[in-house]
């Protein structure tokens, strides 16, 4: 089963525009941390912004905000005033707790292509 | 230096040939995981070692993959008898510790081709 799915392969939004990005994931583990990375063309990975599972209120990062949803499990990126610059790929990812009590790895979903148009 | 290095930057092998790929993580990093991109693909997870705990490598494709870590420091990642499959982006990362909310960094990768 994928822990991690985002729905949206490709997304368009206009310059100064908002954009929501949808990501669900899958864990019966209470204790777990989601994180949002972006990839441009260039192909480096950059974290944007992460939300722990018992964060009482939604992340936020500059112009990126996290809108975290328990009981739907989802943690959807939200993007304020879109600029030409943030036209790239976006991954949402997840860690959970292993029974060790450290942090297992990072799984990431399949992405989003956002295009930023004028 | 500051930031997850990884080399070659990019390597072009012949199918059949060995390749090692090199990370060097962020110092003080005990997480490092490996992960593969195909072209305008997701990131596929490949292994992880967190401290002195046992890697995970549940997403190694095949038992011709190996990786190792020395002295919980630089990681070397394997690939023996490459195919043309193995033909992708490998990419690595390190994050401080094994806390939940800790950020992993990435490396630039290093692009292999297999001709």
């Amino acid at each position: 089963a994928q822990k991690i799915t985002q729905t949206q392969p490709g997304m368009f939004v206009q310059e100064k525009e908002a954009v929501t990005l949808d990501c669900t994931y899958d864990t019966s583990d209470p204790s777990y941390g989601l994180f949002w990375y972006k990839q441009p063309s260039s192909g480096e990975m950059i974290f944007l912004i992460y939300q722990g599972s018992y964060d009482q209120q939604n992340a936020t990062e500059g112009r990126y905000s996290l809108n975290f949803q328990k009981a739907r499990k989802s943690a959807n990126l939200v993007i304020s005033a879109s600029q030409l610059g943030d036209s790239a790929m976006y991954f949402c990812a997840m860690r959970e707790r292993r029974k060790t009590g450290t942090a297992s790895k990072l799984t990431f979903g399949t992405g989003t292509r956002l295009q930023v148009t004028l | 230096g500051a930031g997850v290095s990884q080399s070659p930057s990019n390597k072009v092998t012949e199918k059949g040939k060995d390749v090692e790929l090199r990370c060097d993580p962020i110092s003080g990093h005990t997480a490092l995981y490996w992960y593969r991109q195909s072209l305008g693909q997701g990131l596929e997870f490949l292994i992880y070692f967190q401290g002195n705990s046992a890697p995970d490598k549940s997403g190694l494709p095949s038992d011709r993959f190996s990786a190792e870590r020395t002295g919980g420091s630089v990681s070397t990642l394997t690939i023996q008898r490459t195919q043309q499959e193995d033909s992708a982006v490998y990419l690595c990362a390190s994050s401080l510790g094994g806390a939940l909310l800790t950020e992993a960094f990435f490396g630039q990768g290093t692009r292999l081709t297999v001709v």
